[in-house]
């Protein structure tokens, strides 16, 4: 069975502050990760994949095979950042699964 | 640009009803997901169709039944809607499974917020 978790349910940080989403994972196979993004009141939207090795609005994941972790990282957060963001992996039956979800929320 | 759209924002049902949420992609997509956003436990896959006609359970498919008749809709219905089923609905769709990351990325609609009373 493939599994996603987010530990924290809400992140506050301050603006201009490192921020770092959670996300680990267990799945037997290979999988692929991903981080999905819904700011207030649209729909949500792919931010970034690991297999594109992107660096998205700032954002950046790296795939840690040894911990099973997928975390998203920013050096300097800025208040537009503010969102639920959610950690999904792809595995068996080209399926997501998607996590809990993480509220961050940058203030001024 | 991808546009997936949902008929409606919001809907208000009793208990018993039966309900239909419908779903327009217009990008000529083969897949097209149903979830539920619950607050703490994300997403979760109701059903899913990979082609018309064809659908596939997912995660959480019981209370619930899909149909999808042409390419560019899927619909979710709730035989009988409980106040368990109040939730955000989410519809998603995507290119194939062609194996290649931009045709499997899912493009989500707007969500339909569902109050059982």
């Amino acid at each position: 069975a493939q599994r996603v978790t987010q530990p924290e349910k809400l992140l506050s940080v301050f603006k201009g502050a490192p921020v770092e989403l959670k996300c680990n994972y267990s799945y037997s196979g290979s999988p692929e990760l991903f981080w999905y993004v819904q700011y207030s009141r649209q729909r949500l939207q792919l931010l970034l994949r690991h297999i594109s090795r992107e660096s998205i609005k700032g954002f950046t994941a790296d795939l840690n095979k040894g911990e099973t972790s997928f975390h998203l990282k920013k050096p300097f957060a800025q208040e537009e950042d503010s969102a639920m963001y959610y950690c999904a992996l792809r595995g068996a039956g080209n399926m997501l699964t998607f996590g809990g979800g993480t509220r961050l929320m940058v203030k001024p | 640009d991808v546009k997936v759209t949902q008929s409606s924002r919001y809907l208000v049902k009793r208990t018993g009803e039966k309900v239909f949420l419908e779903c327009v992609q217009d990008m000529d997509h083969e897949n097209m997901f149903w979830y539920r956003q619950d607050p703490g436990l994300g997403l979760r896959l109701i059903y899913f169709s990979y082609d018309v006609k064809m659908k596939e359970k997912g995660d959480i498919p019981e209370g619930y039944s899909v149909s999808r008749e042409k390419k560019e809709r899927f619909s979710l219905i709730l035989e009988s809607a409980s106040t368990n089923q109040t939730s955000m609905y989410l519809c998603a769709s995507s290119l194939s499974w062609g194996g290649q990351a931009v045709e499997e990325t899912q493009y989500f609609g707007p969500g339909t917020r569902l109050l059982v009373l």
